[in-house]
């Protein structure tokens, strides 16, 4: 079946380290984008991408980095810039103009 | 993009219709009304989008004012799984510049569907 799709659902990370999210499509979508959900709140986006090798800041890109070395694939990087990382984490895909389509999520967490 | 206003909670029984409202008065002629929803812990999901027409789909119906400046999600018949927080969006339906693919959520209505 086509879908996107993140891993891990949970993940945890020390104080100080960098921690990679990923998020993978196989819906042929040209555009990826990443989210983040705080508890009780709507979506922010993070990043987004057009195309392979080329991508945009959302509204909250500061602590994040991303890359798209291929059009299935669009990691996400928190970095230990980021003050605040816990969060639900979403992806999404879409063609353009299209409705976008959401993985299931990354929970992150700081011990 | 337009901003939106929803109800931030609704309750409906089971079988019958959910009639979800969503405030857009500031939308402009190029931006299309998405609707989408988020069951706890998941991502969200797609349901329906439309620019001035009425449309339905196999999940809803969006029904969109003569002047656009509201619209109203309906779920014919609602059932528990239909519980869920739902989100409707305005955004520009053209690629390009800073709006390109941003779909800003707001709080959303959380509809109850009880028994």
């Amino acid at each position: 079946d086509g879908g996107i799709t993140q891993s891990p659902k949970y993940l945890f990370r020390k104080e100080g380290q960098n921690v990679t999210l990923s998020c993978e499509q196989n819906l042929n979508h040209d555009a990826m984008y990443w989210y983040r959900q705080d508890p009780g709140q709507g979506l922010r986006l993070i990043y987004y991408s057009q195309i392979v090798n080329d991508f945009q800041k959302g509204d909250i890109a500061e602590g994040y980095s991303v890359s798209r070395e291929k059009k299935e694939s669009f990691p996400l990087t928190v970095t230990s810039a980021q003050k605040n990382p816990t969060a639900f984490y979403l992806c999404a895909s879409s063609i353009v103009d299209q409705p976008q389509h959401f993985g299931d999520g990354t929970r992150l967490s700081i011990l | 993009d337009a901003k939106t206003t929803q109800p931030p909670s609704m309750d409906c029984a089971e079988g019958r219709a959910a009639n979800l409202p969503c405030n857009h008065s500031t939308i402009s002629g190029n931006e299309y009304v998405y609707w989408y929803r988020q069951i706890h812990s998941q991502g969200p999901q797609y349901i329906i989008h439309g620019l001035k027409n009425n449309e339905t789909n196999e999940m809803a119906s969006l029904i969109i004012t003569e002047d656009r400046k509201s619209s109203t999600l309906i779920l014919p018949h609602a059932t528990l799984r239909d519980t869920a927080v739902y989100y409707c969006i305005v955004r520009v339906g053209r690629a390009g510049g800073t709006s390109y693919g941003k779909l800003t959520f707001g709080q959303g209505t959380i509809l109850t569907v009880h028994p």
